[in-house]
């Protein structure tokens, strides 16, 4: 079945530090790939995706590149903010379905 | 606002109680997806509508069960309800009932406490 594996968290960084949240995933196929972001006590909000091999999504400063030789899409943001701390859930669809299959989500908690 | 609302916010219950959880799906949106986060669980998939009728069903358990409207809207249905049943319960939208690519909008959650 289809499964994403994300890093532990939390990962705890000081404002304009550089970030990456790694993402790896195992699919039947061809997946799509997603990542959303969780503010405290808010739903999830889609921040960039990528739909085939070696696509970059990017968005608000944040990049993924769609790596299909090492199956992953890593999350990476040069310079974070305080205003970026939330949960980061990297996430796939494949086949047909549009069901979205979830990695267990990482923390940020970015300081001052 | 991400145009999908869900109702209500909070509820909390006792044991062995039935409760019925409603979303709205953003205008124009035909799919309807169910999502429970749990903190042992992480977002599960329970269920999936589309213009109505059912197209893919996850991890639900036998005493839930749902059902969308003609006017799209969906209500999720949890009967019995058990302590571990707490978590939040996400309801998201999207156009397209399959196909690459696509992106859910979320709504805000209703968090069900059962006590």
């Amino acid at each position: 079945g289809n499964s994403v594996t994300q890093m532990e968290g939390p990962v705890t960084l000081s404002e304009e530090a550089f970030l990456t949240i790694n993402c790896t995933y195992t699919a039947t196929g061809y997946p799509s790939l997603f990542w959303y972001v969780q503010y405290p006590g808010e739903g999830l909000q889609l921040l960039l995706k990528a739909t085939k091999a070696d696509d970059k999504g990017s968005n608000k400063g944040f990049e993924a590149t769609y790596r299909k030789e090492t199956t992953s899409f890593h999350l990476e943001k040069g310079s974070v903010q305080v205003s970026d701390s939330a949960v980061y859930f990297c996430a796939l669809t494949a086949g047909t379905a549009s069901k979205l299959t979830f990695g267990t989500g990482t923390r940020l908690q970015v300081t001052l | 606002d991400s145009g999908v609302t869900q109702t209500p916010k909070h509820l909390i219950t006792a044991t062995g109680q039935r409760v019925t959880l409603r979303c709205s799906p953003r205008s124009g949106d035909l799919s309807v997806y169910w999502y429970q986060q749990s903190l042992d669980q992480g977002l599960q998939f329970l269920i999936q509508y589309y213009n109505g009728e059912e197209r893919a069903k996850g991890n639900i358990l036998e005493r839930f069960s749902a059902q969308q409207f003609p006017d799209l809207h969906s209500e999720l249905n949890l009967s019995s309800l058990e302590l571990g049943d707490s978590a939040l319960y996400f309801c998201a939208s999207s156009t397209s009932s399959q196909g690459q690519g696509i992106g859910y909008t979320f709504g805000s959650g209703t968090r069900l406490t059962v006590v």
